[in-house]
């Protein structure tokens, strides 16, 4: 059964930058599978960041960025501010169905 | 402004049924995929099921093939779950998304809890 993979949690200072990644327990990620990220604050519903790799949906500031590295998808996110303390998702686009990663946590300190 | 509006949800027993709805509003409905996802309290975000623009493909996930069904009415601008034979693991918050593309998602409802227990 094919998991895809995020870092449980990850922490940043402010002002500093962070990159979450988004990998596939056997395989490669690849623009082929869509990549997108979402991120969620306690009680919230998600918020779209980024689609297709590296789209950024609308009203998402430039310092959330999306792309491929290596064999995963990765979320930047460059001057970390308080406020960007969340859970963020990555999603896989697999043909017949999309998987979610299981979320990483991100703190700001 | 693109508006999602879940209901439907609430308290039932194991092995009844649940339809819920999702109201749209603020842009062409019926030129969009739809999706479901589902989130279990202090947990993760899992994709549920999808429909394309004209309710002429569906896809679920495997742990609710069978049990759940998605539809839509476009006239009414209405994405619809139907839930049967529900389990103590189906408890959620169940979140309409609309499709961007057919891949990923891009504007969100609020959700709607529903809780299978006896």
């Amino acid at each position: 059964q094919t998991v895809v993979t995020q870092e449980p949690s990850f922490s940043v200072s402010p002002g500093g930058t962070v990159t979450l990644t988004c990998g596939l327990s056997s395989g490669s990620v690849s623009t082929d599978y869509y990549p997108s990220w979402y991120q969620q604050s306690p009680g919230q519903p998600p918020r779209t960041l980024i689609y297709n790799t590296n789209t950024r949906s609308s009203g998402v500031p430039d310092r959330f960025s999306g792309s491929i590295l290596g064999n995963k998808a990765a979320l930047i996110i460059t001057g970390a501010q308080a406020d960007d303390e969340s859970d963020y998702y990555c999603v896989l686009y697999m043909g017949n169905y999309m998987l979610f990663g299981g979320g990483t946590r991100l703190t700001v300190l | 402004e693109v508006q999602l509006v879940e209901s439907g949800g609430g308290l039932v027993q194991p092995g009844e049924s649940l339809r819920l709805s999702c109201a749209a509003s603020g842009f062409t409905f019926s030129s969009y995929w739809m999706h479901w996802v589902r989130q279990v309290p202090g947990k993760g975000l899992v994709w549920v099921s999808r429909m394309n623009s004209d309710g002429s493909r569906t896809s679920h996930a495997d742990s609710v093939k069978g049990r759940f069904t998605i539809s839509r009415d476009n006239a009414k601008n209405t994405l619809y779950l139907q839930m049967k034979s529900l389990r103590a693991e189906d408890t959620a918050v169940y979140y309409c998304a609309r499709g961007s593309g057919w891949y990923s998602f891009d504007h969100w409802g609020q959700g709607t809890l529903v809780t299978v227990s006896s």
